[in-house]
Protein backbone atom coordinates (compact mmCIF):
# COMPACT_ATOMS: atom_id res chain seq x y z
CA UNK A 1 0.00 0.00 0.00
CA UNK A 2 1.11 3.42 -1.00
CA UNK A 3 2.13 5.51 2.38
CA UNK A 4 3.22 9.08 2.79
CA UNK A 5 5.22 10.07 5.54
CA UNK A 6 5.88 13.49 6.64
CA UNK A 7 8.64 13.55 9.34
CA UNK A 8 8.52 16.69 10.87
CA UNK A 9 5.15 17.98 12.46
CA UNK A 10 6.07 21.23 13.24
CA UNK A 11 8.63 23.80 11.82
CA UNK A 12 9.06 27.61 12.17
CA UNK A 13 10.60 30.04 9.87
CA UNK A 14 11.52 33.80 10.33
CA UNK A 15 9.53 36.41 7.62
CA UNK A 16 11.07 36.74 4.54
CA UNK A 17 12.98 33.89 4.58
CA UNK A 18 13.37 30.16 3.24
CA UNK A 19 12.11 27.24 4.56
CA UNK A 20 11.61 23.66 3.15
CA UNK A 21 9.12 20.64 4.57
CA UNK A 22 10.08 17.26 3.83
CA UNK A 23 7.49 14.31 2.29
CA UNK A 24 8.66 10.70 1.48
CA UNK A 25 6.35 8.62 -0.03
CA UNK A 26 6.24 4.78 -0.88
CA UNK A 27 4.51 3.30 -4.01
CA UNK A 28 5.41 0.84 -7.08
CA UNK A 29 4.02 2.28 -9.45
CA UNK A 30 5.49 4.52 -12.11
CA UNK A 31 3.39 7.05 -13.13
CA UNK A 32 1.33 9.51 -10.57
CA UNK A 33 1.04 12.90 -9.06
CA UNK A 34 2.17 14.46 -6.03
CA UNK A 35 0.73 17.27 -4.16
CA UNK A 36 1.57 20.08 -1.58
CA UNK A 37 -2.11 21.12 -0.08
CA UNK A 38 -1.93 24.27 2.32
CA UNK A 39 -4.50 24.21 5.10
CA UNK A 40 -4.49 27.31 6.97
CA UNK A 41 -7.13 27.72 10.04
CA UNK A 42 -10.18 28.50 8.50
CA UNK A 43 -9.72 24.62 6.91
CA UNK A 44 -10.34 25.31 3.55
CA UNK A 45 -7.88 22.94 1.98
CA UNK A 46 -5.92 24.64 -0.91
CA UNK A 47 -3.79 23.29 -3.36
CA UNK A 48 -0.22 24.77 -3.82
CA UNK A 49 1.81 22.85 -6.12
CA UNK A 50 1.63 19.26 -8.16
CA UNK A 51 4.27 17.44 -9.95
CA UNK A 52 3.67 14.78 -12.50
CA UNK A 53 6.12 12.03 -11.79
CA UNK A 54 7.20 11.52 -15.31
CA UNK A 55 8.28 15.18 -15.66
CA UNK A 56 11.99 15.16 -14.39
CA UNK A 57 12.21 18.79 -14.10
CA UNK A 58 10.61 20.33 -10.83
CA UNK A 59 7.09 22.20 -10.84
CA UNK A 60 7.42 25.76 -9.65
CA UNK A 61 4.31 28.15 -8.25
CA UNK A 62 5.79 32.00 -7.59
CA UNK A 63 7.35 31.83 -4.26
CA UNK A 64 6.60 27.49 -3.99
CA UNK A 65 8.74 25.34 -5.54
CA UNK A 66 9.64 21.09 -5.06
CA UNK A 67 12.68 19.24 -5.18
CA UNK A 68 11.09 16.08 -6.95
CA UNK A 69 13.41 12.72 -6.59
CA UNK A 70 11.54 9.64 -8.18
CA UNK A 71 14.59 7.26 -7.13
CA UNK A 72 14.66 8.16 -3.65
CA UNK A 73 10.81 8.94 -3.63
CA UNK A 74 10.77 12.37 -1.52
CA UNK A 75 9.04 15.42 -2.81
CA UNK A 76 9.73 18.59 -0.61
CA UNK A 77 8.60 21.85 -0.50
CA UNK A 78 10.33 25.01 -0.48
CA UNK A 79 8.77 28.50 0.69
CA UNK A 80 10.56 31.33 -0.45
CA UNK A 81 10.65 34.80 1.19
CA UNK A 82 8.06 33.41 3.29
CA UNK A 83 5.12 35.70 4.87
CA UNK A 84 2.74 35.50 7.57
CA UNK A 85 0.00 34.25 5.63
CA UNK A 86 1.91 31.37 4.35
CA UNK A 87 1.37 29.96 8.48
CA UNK A 88 -0.61 26.84 8.06
CA UNK A 89 -1.00 22.67 7.70
CA UNK A 90 1.14 21.62 4.88
CA UNK A 91 -0.05 17.99 3.65
CA UNK A 92 1.58 15.98 1.13
CA UNK A 93 -0.53 13.85 -1.02
CA UNK A 94 -0.42 10.96 -3.47
CA UNK A 95 -2.33 10.97 -6.32
CA UNK A 96 -4.92 12.44 -3.76
CA UNK A 97 -5.72 9.21 -1.99
CA UNK A 98 -3.32 9.48 0.58
CA UNK A 99 -2.30 12.19 2.67
CA UNK A 100 0.82 13.03 4.82
CA UNK A 101 -0.06 13.66 8.66
CA UNK A 102 0.72 17.27 7.73
CA UNK A 103 3.60 19.65 8.83
CA UNK A 104 2.31 22.78 10.85
CA UNK A 105 3.96 25.77 9.46
CA UNK A 106 4.78 28.85 11.73
CA UNK A 107 5.98 32.33 10.19
CA UNK A 108 8.01 34.68 12.54
CA UNK A 109 7.26 37.95 11.93
CA UNK B 1 -14.25 29.68 -3.55
CA UNK B 2 -13.85 26.33 -5.41
CA UNK B 3 -17.19 26.26 -6.91
CA UNK B 4 -17.80 22.87 -4.31
CA UNK B 5 -19.98 23.08 -2.20
CA UNK B 6 -21.13 21.32 0.81
CA UNK B 7 -24.22 21.22 3.27
CA UNK B 8 -24.45 21.88 6.03
CA UNK B 9 -21.69 23.54 7.79
CA UNK B 10 -22.11 22.10 10.99
CA UNK B 11 -23.83 19.16 12.53
CA UNK B 12 -24.40 18.10 16.24
CA UNK B 13 -25.77 14.49 16.78
CA UNK B 14 -26.01 11.99 19.16
CA UNK B 15 -24.19 8.61 19.42
CA UNK B 16 -26.34 6.22 17.67
CA UNK B 17 -27.67 9.15 15.27
CA UNK B 18 -27.55 8.70 11.42
CA UNK B 19 -26.92 11.59 9.38
CA UNK B 20 -26.52 12.78 5.80
CA UNK B 21 -23.99 15.15 4.49
CA UNK B 22 -24.33 16.50 1.06
CA UNK B 23 -22.22 17.72 -2.14
CA UNK B 24 -22.32 19.50 -4.85
CA UNK B 25 -19.50 19.23 -7.25
CA UNK B 26 -18.08 22.22 -9.10
CA UNK B 27 -19.82 22.67 -12.69
CA UNK B 28 -19.03 20.00 -15.32
CA UNK B 29 -17.20 17.87 -13.05
CA UNK B 30 -17.70 13.66 -13.08
CA UNK B 31 -16.11 12.80 -10.08
CA UNK B 32 -16.73 13.52 -6.45
CA UNK B 33 -14.28 12.26 -3.54
CA UNK B 34 -15.05 12.35 -0.19
CA UNK B 35 -12.53 12.17 2.35
CA UNK B 36 -12.71 12.22 6.91
CA UNK B 37 -10.45 14.49 8.79
CA UNK B 38 -9.87 13.90 12.68
CA UNK B 39 -8.73 16.25 14.98
CA UNK B 40 -5.02 17.41 13.80
CA UNK B 41 -4.55 14.62 11.39
CA UNK B 42 -3.85 14.24 7.68
CA UNK B 43 -6.86 13.53 5.38
CA UNK B 44 -8.45 9.96 4.93
CA UNK B 45 -9.79 9.37 1.77
CA UNK B 46 -13.03 7.00 1.68
CA UNK B 47 -14.58 6.88 -1.35
CA UNK B 48 -14.97 8.68 -5.07
CA UNK B 49 -17.59 7.98 -7.53
CA UNK B 50 -17.57 8.57 -10.97
CA UNK B 51 -20.72 9.69 -12.86
CA UNK B 52 -22.54 8.20 -10.88
CA UNK B 53 -20.65 5.24 -10.32
CA UNK B 54 -18.15 3.49 -7.78
CA UNK B 55 -15.04 4.33 -8.71
CA UNK B 56 -12.22 3.71 -6.01
CA UNK B 57 -13.06 3.00 -1.84
CA UNK B 58 -10.38 3.97 0.61
CA UNK B 59 -11.06 3.23 4.43
CA UNK B 60 -14.62 3.79 4.56
CA UNK B 61 -16.53 1.86 7.22
CA UNK B 62 -19.16 -0.07 6.60
CA UNK B 63 -21.43 2.12 9.03
CA UNK B 64 -20.91 4.67 5.91
CA UNK B 65 -22.06 4.69 2.85
CA UNK B 66 -22.39 6.92 -0.19
CA UNK B 67 -24.03 7.70 -3.67
CA UNK B 68 -23.78 10.33 -6.42
CA UNK B 69 -26.61 11.14 -8.08
CA UNK B 70 -27.76 11.86 -11.71
CA UNK B 71 -27.55 15.65 -11.19
CA UNK B 72 -24.01 14.77 -9.94
CA UNK B 73 -24.37 15.97 -6.22
CA UNK B 74 -23.15 13.21 -3.52
CA UNK B 75 -24.51 12.17 -0.29
CA UNK B 76 -22.09 10.75 2.17
CA UNK B 77 -24.43 8.56 4.68
CA UNK B 78 -23.43 7.88 8.10
CA UNK B 79 -25.06 6.07 11.14
CA UNK B 80 -24.61 4.52 14.25
CA UNK B 81 -22.52 6.89 14.80
CA UNK B 82 -19.77 6.80 17.21
CA UNK B 83 -17.70 9.59 19.17
CA UNK B 84 -14.79 8.97 16.97
CA UNK B 85 -16.52 9.57 13.84
CA UNK B 86 -16.80 13.25 15.00
CA UNK B 87 -14.59 15.11 12.12
CA UNK B 88 -14.27 17.33 9.44
CA UNK B 89 -15.82 15.87 6.15
CA UNK B 90 -14.39 17.03 2.92
CA UNK B 91 -16.10 16.80 -0.38
CA UNK B 92 -14.05 17.32 -3.27
CA UNK B 93 -14.25 17.30 -7.37
CA UNK B 94 -12.62 16.49 -10.35
CA UNK B 95 -13.70 16.90 -14.29
CA UNK B 96 -12.72 13.33 -14.96
CA UNK B 97 -12.70 9.75 -13.42
CA UNK B 98 -8.77 9.11 -13.86
CA UNK B 99 -5.91 10.08 -11.56
CA UNK B 100 -6.64 13.32 -11.29
CA UNK B 101 -4.67 16.36 -12.61
CA UNK B 102 -6.56 19.18 -10.71
CA UNK B 103 -9.31 18.68 -7.55
CA UNK B 104 -11.32 21.13 -6.13
CA UNK B 105 -12.13 20.64 -2.13
CA UNK B 106 -15.35 21.98 -0.48
CA UNK B 107 -15.22 24.11 2.82
CA UNK B 108 -16.21 20.68 4.42
CA UNK B 109 -18.62 19.87 6.98
CA UNK B 110 -17.85 19.71 10.78
CA UNK B 111 -19.71 16.62 12.68
CA UNK B 112 -19.49 16.79 16.20
CA UNK B 113 -21.08 13.36 18.20
CA UNK B 114 -21.94 13.65 21.54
Amino acid sequence: AQTVTQSQPEMSVQEAETVTLSCTYDTSESDYYLFWYKQPPSRQMILVIRQEAYKQQNATENRFSVNFQKAAKSFSLKISDSQLGDAAMYFCAYKIVRFGAGTRLTVKP
Amino acid sequence: DSGVTQTPKHLITATGQRVTLRCSPRSGDLSVYWYQQSLDQGLQFLIQYYNGEERAKGNILERFSAQQFPDLHSELNLSSLELGDSALYFCASSPDGGDPYEQYFGPGTRLTVT
